[in-house]
């Protein structure tokens, strides 16, 4: 069945430091990928999205590519901010549909001053 | 922007209790959804509910759980008689097509 991997947690950073959190996703078919972002006491917030293969989303400096090769949807920023400590999560939705979003297990990042 | 709202934020019942946990949904939103986060785990897909009907279930939803939209505004997950594992954080969520929008999620403690 579909599933996704992302890597663990807690990732510690420097602000200004470039930060990457992996993902890799086994699908059926055709996914769309997302990235979600939880802040402290908040819901998940939808961070972007891919729904095709090559397509690069991106927001608020933070971007991913859907990369059907290597079946990843890597999260990178070029220079993060104390803002951006949240739990990140990585999810795909089969078939293009948006019912069922199957999650990873979250990564946590921490952005030091 | 506007929110889904979840209340309460924590709910603290004895195993075999019932509870119903409650999501306020984006008011032009169609499409409503619960998942779940057990502590340390991934966030679980429940159910998703249209058209005042469920339109999917994952196995984790059973018949001890149930799901309905009582008065047009809210949208309720209701557990009758709780496990020690359904312990979790419960997620609403609602669309109007595509993208989701969850609320802030209830924590659920079993005892």
């Amino acid at each position: 069945g579909n599933s996704v991997t992302q890597m663990e947690g807690p990732v510690t950073l420097s602000e200004e430091a470039f930060l990457t959190i992996n993902c890799t996703y086994t699908a059926t078919g055709y996914p769309s990928l997302f990235w979600y972002v939880q802040y402290p006491g908040e819901g998940l917030q939808l961070l972007l999205k891919a729904t095709k293969a090559d397509d690069k989303g991106s927001n608020k400096g933070f971007e991913a590519t859907y990369r059907k090769e290597t079946t990843s949807f890597h999260l990178e920023k070029g220079s993060v901010q104390v803002s951006d400590s949240a739990v990140y999560f990585c999810a795909l939705a089969g078939g293009g549909g948006y019912n069922k979003l199957i999650f990873g297990a979250g990564t946590r990042l921490a952005v030091h001053p | 922007e506007p929110e889904v709202t979840q209340t309460p934020s924590h709910q603290v019942t004895q195993m075999g209790q019932e509870v119903i946990l409650r999501c306020v949904p984006i008011s032009n939103h169609l499409y409503f959804y619960w998942y779940r986060q057990i502590l340390g785990q991934k966030v679980e897909f429940l159910v998703s509910f249209y058209n005042n009907e469920i339109s999917e279930k994952s196995e984790i939803f059973d018949d001890q759980f149930s799901v309905e939209r009582p008065d047009g505004s809210n949208f309720t997950l209701k557990i009758r008689s709780t496990k020690l594992e359904d312990s979790a954080m419960y997620f609403c969520a609602s669309s109007e097509i595509e993208k989701l929008f969850f609320g802030s999620g209830t924590q659920l403690s079993v005892l």
